[in-house]
């Protein structure tokens, strides 16, 4: 079955740089949320969207933006990378069709490290 | 402060024998509990959830209890086998299925043949 697929899988940055992170959610899925998974840590909740709209905000900084499309995908923007960001972004999927919310799904994760 | 607490940050069990991991909350709001596997450089894999309507939920070798009273939960894996060495996350959400999820801090367990 297809599953929640995210781009790139490691990222390299610098300082003061920027990074942005592809989600693209299972088939049919209508909502997005990404989490940050810092070192030792557990995954954070950043933010989420349903439907195109930011459907619940998390622990997601300032310098960070993220949209949902008409094609259900997702992307993080982060601007102004600091070495506090480096960890791993999971993007999960849910759907609500039929009515009945579903279980979130994660992907692989993108590993950020900010140099 | 971490509203799901997993104490036990390893495990190791005997292949063949029970594992038991355990998760304890401090929000009464949660109403949707699950379990999460997840493997070195991979994503979380959802094993099982449970509703707080219910108090035990079963998928072949794996069982979720809840008991909203103490506000624990617990998933037993019987048999036990070497796959499923991994870290298991215990997560809660307010807002159902659909809610966005608080994670434990994951336990990692070990099963030697």
């Amino acid at each position: 079955a297809a599953g929640v697929i995210q781009s790139p899988r490691h990222l390299i940055k610098e300082k003061r740089e920027t990074a942005t992170l592809k989600c693209y959610p299972i088939p049919r899925h209508d909502t997005v949320y990404w989490y940050q998974q810092g070192p030792g840590q557990d995954p954070q909740f950043l933010i989420s969207f349903y439907e195109k709209m930011q459907s619940d905000k998390g622990s997601i900084p300032d310098r960070f933006s993220a949209q949902q499309f008409s094609d259900y995908h997702s992307e993080l923007n982060m601007s102004s990378l600091e070495l506090g960001d480096s960890a791993l972004y999971f993007c999960a999927s849910s759907s609500t069709s039929g009515g009945a919310p579903d279980t979130q799904y994660f992907g692989p994760g993108t590993r950020l490290t900010v140099l | 402060d971490q509203q799901v607490k997993q104490n036990s940050p390893s495990l190791s069990v005997q292949e063949g024998r029970i594992s038991i991991l355990n998760c304890d909350y401090t929000n009464s709001m949660f109403d949707y509990f699950l379990w999460y596997k997840k493997y070195p450089a991979e994503g979380p894999t959802f094993l099982i959830s449970i509703s707080s309507i219910k108090d035990k939920n079963e998928d072949g070798r794996f069982t979720v209890f809840l008991n909203k009273s103490a506000k624990h939960l617990s998933l037993h894996i019987v048999p036990s086998q070497p796959g499923d060495s991994a870290v298991y996350f215990c997560a809660a959400s307010e807002g159902g299925s659909q809610g966005n999820l608080i994670f434990g801090k994951g336990t990692k367990l070990s099963v030697k043949p």
